[in-house]
């Protein structure tokens, strides 16, 4: 079975340059996490779905982050415009419920480098 | 605000030692806690996953045990080898936050030959 897969994995951009980030959950997963990691930091999480709902994006800064999960499998995360301090690891990961019993299964994550 | 901590941020043993994890946190209201493996470049690989109702987990040479009136747990690796060598992350999941996990900085850990 293939896991919790995310492209690109790498991606350089200079500031104020549009990006977007895709995430493939694994199959039957309905909930699906959006988490930001920091060098030497443990991830955050940026935003929840279950299936195409948002049900937790507290945390996303909404003026330039948007996201979205059409269909309730993909989903993307975009950021416009990009700044010096996006640079990061952005990491999806996907749980086949959302209750916390689940353990959340991650990608590999995409390594964001705005120059 | 749940705060989780991991002293130390980096270890060093020689391979054969038993490794020693701490992770505290600050509200016991927790439904679980996990600990996660994070090699150099990769994705988090979760190693055990403690219910709060539970003191223990143990996966072959892992065992973590949690300890909530005092906000801690542990995970020791025995016998370690130069494979283990990666960054270790707890994460809890409080009760108020069913799909929120707050995750410590990691202690990273380096096995010698």
């Amino acid at each position: 079975e293939a896991g919790v897969v995310q492209s690109p994995r790498y991606k350089i951009i200079e500031k104020k340059q549009p990006v977007a980030f895709w995430c493939n959950p694994i199959s039957g997963h309905n909930t699906l996490y959006w988490y930001l990691q920091n060098l030497g930091q443990g991830p955050e999480l940026l935003i929840r779905y279950e299936n195409e709902e948002a049900v937790d994006d507290s945390q996303l800064p909404k003026d330039r982050f948007s996201a979205e999960r059409l269909k309730g499998v993909d989903s993307t995360l975009k950021i416009q415009p990009a700044e010096l301090g996006d640079s990061a690891v952005y990491l999806c990961a996907s749980s086949s419920q959302g209750t916390g019993a689940n353990v959340l299964t991650f990608g590999a994550g995409s390594r964001l480098t705005v120059l | 605000k749940q705060e989780v901590t991991q002293i130390p941020a980096a270890l060093s043993v020689p391979e054969g030692e038993n490794l020693v994890l701490n992770c505290s946190f600050t509200d016991s209201a927790i439904y679980n806690l996990q600990w996660f493996r994070q090699d150099p470049g990769k994705g988090l690989t979760s190693l055990l996953l403690i219910q709060s109702s539970q003191r223990e987990q143990t996966s072959g040479r892992l065992n973590a045990s949690l300890d909530k009136s005092s906000g801690r747990s542990t995970l020791y690796i025995a016998a370690s080898q130069p494979g283990d060598s990666a960054t270790y992350l707890c994460a809890v999941r409080t009760t108020d936050s069913w799909g929120k996990l707050q995750f410590g900085a990691g202690t990273q850990v380096v096995v010698t030959p």
